[in-house]
């Protein structure tokens, strides 16, 4: 079947705008995960969803970053003013419950200039 | 808060090389290990999760072990092939089902 997708693959904006990033996961999926890679690290967690709600969002770097999940399925990450510090690769996985194995998408390269 | 290291941080090797990397952490507080392989414009594939001091998992030519007692996790590539040639990411999974990541290390595999 489909795996995770991620829209769009690549994003270059400009400092102070405004910024959605889309995940499409497994269908079934009932948790969904966000994560962010930046140059030489590995990929750092954001928030993780259980169904609608925001399960975990600890580790959202600032309150211009959002996410929502309204029907359990697709999410949006969400950045404003953007500042060049946000350039990563964006993660978005999911899992068939909490505890399970998470697959990932491709990503979405971030770049802010 | 549960720290990851990975060694080396990249390797060349030769077609047909052996070939092992390391996973490190501090702490056995964790729910489980995983290992994942992300190929460029890819995304990361799961390869192994392990749960239990001791536990081996093979795939093909691709091996782990884990040993939470003195807390490494081995990755064993046989036969190294150019197509091996990937970023290999370790995680530990927390007891709130977030991953924690290595770093990860780059293998290039030379034909």
């Amino acid at each position: 079947g489909a795996g995770v997708s991620q829209t769009p693959s690549n994003k270059v904006t400009e400092k102070g705008k405004y910024v959605e990033l889309r995940c499409d996961p497994i269908s079934g999926h009932t948790a969904l995960y966000w994560y962010r890679q930046s140059l030489g690290q590995g990929p750092e967690f954001l928030i993780y969803f259980q169904g609608t709600g925001a399960a975990d969002d600890s580790g959202l770097p600032n309150d211009r970053f959002f996410a929502v999940r309204p029907e359990g399925s697709v999410s949006t990450l969400k950045i404003q003013r953007t500042e060049r510090g946000d350039s990563a690769v964006y993660l978005c996985a999911s899992s068939l419950s909490g505890a399970d194995t998470q697959y990932f998408g491709p990503g979405t390269r971030l770049t802010v200039l | 808060i549960l720290n990851v290291e990975q060694s080396p941080q990249s390797l060349h090797v030769q077609e047909g090389d052996s070939t092992n990397f390391t996973c490190s952490f501090p702490s056995s507080n964790f729910y489980a290990l995983h290992w994942y392989r992300w190929e460029t414009a890819k995304s990361p594939e799961a390869l192994f999760v392990m749960t239990l001091n001791g536990d081996e998992k093979k795939k093909g030519r691709i091996s782990a072990t884990l040993n939470t007692k003195e807390g490494y996790s081995y990755l064993y590539i046989k036969g190294s092939q150019p197509e091996d040639s990937a970023t290999y990411l370790c995680a530990l999974m927390e007891y709130g089902n977030k991953l924690v990541f290595g770093a990860g290390t780059i293998l290039r595999v030379k034909s």
